[in-house]
């Protein structure tokens, strides 16, 4: 997994724009990779998952990429709000991905 | 449907004193349980989890602890806290069945050691 212990990176946008959060991975016997959401002062609250054998899924104004060629995971937020603001953390699915990578800030601009 | 309890929501401790945080799981049977903690601006740790009653794996040393004294109910604990136990206490369950990877977390403790 990845470091749990350096400060988040952050990601600024402009309400209304696309978003696009990304994410490295070590693991790659993930079966499944999950992208959480977490606001302050809340736990993280499940967004969207995709298996191990897809390249994309695509959920309510949510599409996650998958590239295990290069073990990478995106989050693309289209019109993104401001109640879209939180930390978003992905992971590998399975007993082995319980370690949370350190997440991206999300901040939205009006 | 399921829930999950944390509680308390805030705590103010001072150094070298005990800690008892409890988690509580309803409307399941049998679940995966965890601790996480967050320091401020930064992510998760996980810090021990549990697969069955009595049967806690502890990621992480550190004068903290953990116990599953029932099936849905998780404690973390402390003889003595330190300035560093300070955080964002998160507890979590996750199904063993079907889609076991999913994560449900609950509403967090604030921690300050001081």
């Amino acid at each position: 997994g990845e470091s749990v212990g350096l400060h988040l990176p952050t990601l600024s946008v402009q309400e209304g724009d696309n978003s696009i959060i990304n994410c490295a991975y070590s693991n790659s016997a993930s079966d499944y990779f999950i992208w959480y959401k977490q606001e302050s002062g809340k736990g993280p609250q499940f967004i969207i998952d995709i298996r191990s054998n897809m390249d994309k899924r695509q959920g309510q104004r949510v599409t996650v990429l998958l590239n295990k060629t290069v073990k990478h995971l995106s989050l693309q937020i289209a019109a993104t709000q401001p109640g879209d603001s939180a930390v978003y953390f992905c992971r590998g699915g399975g007993a082995d991905g319980l370690t949370f990578g350190k997440g991206t800030h999300l901040i939205i601009q009006p | 449907s399921q829930t999950i309890h944390q509680w308390p929501a805030t705590l103010v401790q001072p150094v070298g004193s005990p800690l008892s945080l409890e988690c509580t799981v309803e409307g399941t049977s049998n679940p995966n349980l965890y601790w996480y903690r967050q320091a401020a601006g930064r992510g998760l740790q996980l810090l021990f989890y549990s697969v069955g009653i009595g049967q806690i794996s502890s990621e992480v040393p550190q004068n903290l602890s953990a116990s599953r004294p029932q099936d849905r109910q998780f404690i973390l604990s402390s003889k003595k806290l330190l300035l560093s136990d300070s955080g964002f206490y998160l507890c979590a369950w996750s199904t063993r069945e079907g889609r076991g990877y999913e994560q449900y977390f609950g509403p967090g403790t604030r921690l300050t050691v001081t």
